[in-house]
């Protein structure tokens, strides 16, 4: 079947350190996957996506690698800021089909 | 034009009351979805229109009650929720099947609360 993965939070870093949070997924096909970023009181928004193994996507300092060998697309960030405190989940597609991971809170502080 | 826009953004309704949800995209997306979302937890997938039509129903209990008027609109009816019922609805859009690669437009949603 499909799913997704997700590194368990809550993550609390220090503004400008380094963020990964884990996702890998099990999926049949060829599937899309995908970042999205939910801030209080709002919905979903897609930060990023990759369609394709080897693709790398990226926005807004974020980036993820899409890895087949390790069905892996770990998201990731040089240098967090306050305002990136946010839930952010993993997902993937596979036809019109849409699987979500946990999601993973995160908390930046000054 | 990239938005989903939900109404109302908040809701607050008792057990023995009737209310709708309204969803609005002006993409030209043939998919669009309802969700329900409790806090710290993903989007639960309820239902999904594809075309205008209904194809995909979660198991939803009869009291929602979804509706697609048409390739813009989305409805969701409400009627004698419990108050387990509260919680974050959202509306999604996607492009549809045999559209391209699909990925899911999120509107804000309406936080609902069932008394």
């Amino acid at each position: 079947g499909n799913s997704v993965t997700q590194m368990e939070g809550p993550v609390t870093l220090s503004e400008e350190a380094f963020l990964t949070i884990n996702c890998t997924y099990t999926a049949t096909g060829y599937p899309s996957l995908f970042w999205y970023v939910q801030y209080p009181g709002e919905g979903l928004q897609l930060l990023l996506k990759a369609t394709k193994a080897d693709d790398k996507g990226s926005n807004k300092g974020f980036e993820a690698t899409y890895r087949k060998e390790t069905t892996s697309f770990h998201l990731e960030k040089g240098s967090v800021q306050v305002s990136d405190s946010a839930v952010y989940f993993c997902a993937l597609v596979t036809g019109n089909q849409f699987y979500f991971g946990t999601g993973t809170s995160l908390t930046v502080i000054p | 034009d990239t938005e989903v826009t939900q109404t109302p953004k908040h809701l607050v309704m008792g057990m023995t009351n009737k209310k709708s949800l309204k969803c609005e995209q002006h993409m030209g997306h043939r998919a669009m979805y309802w969700y329900k979302q409790k806090a710290k937890k993903p989007p639960e997938l309820m239902f999904v229109y594809s075309y205008e039509k209904l194809s995909i129903n979660e198991s939803v209990p009869s009291r929602f009650s979804p509706e697609c008027p048409n390739s813009s609109l989305l409805n969701l009816h409400l009627h004698a929720l419990q108050p387990e019922d509260s919680a974050l609805y959202l509306c999604a859009s996607s492009q549809g099947p045999g559209q391209g690669p699909e990925k899911l437009f999120f509107g804000s949603g309406t936080q609902l609360s069932v008394l």
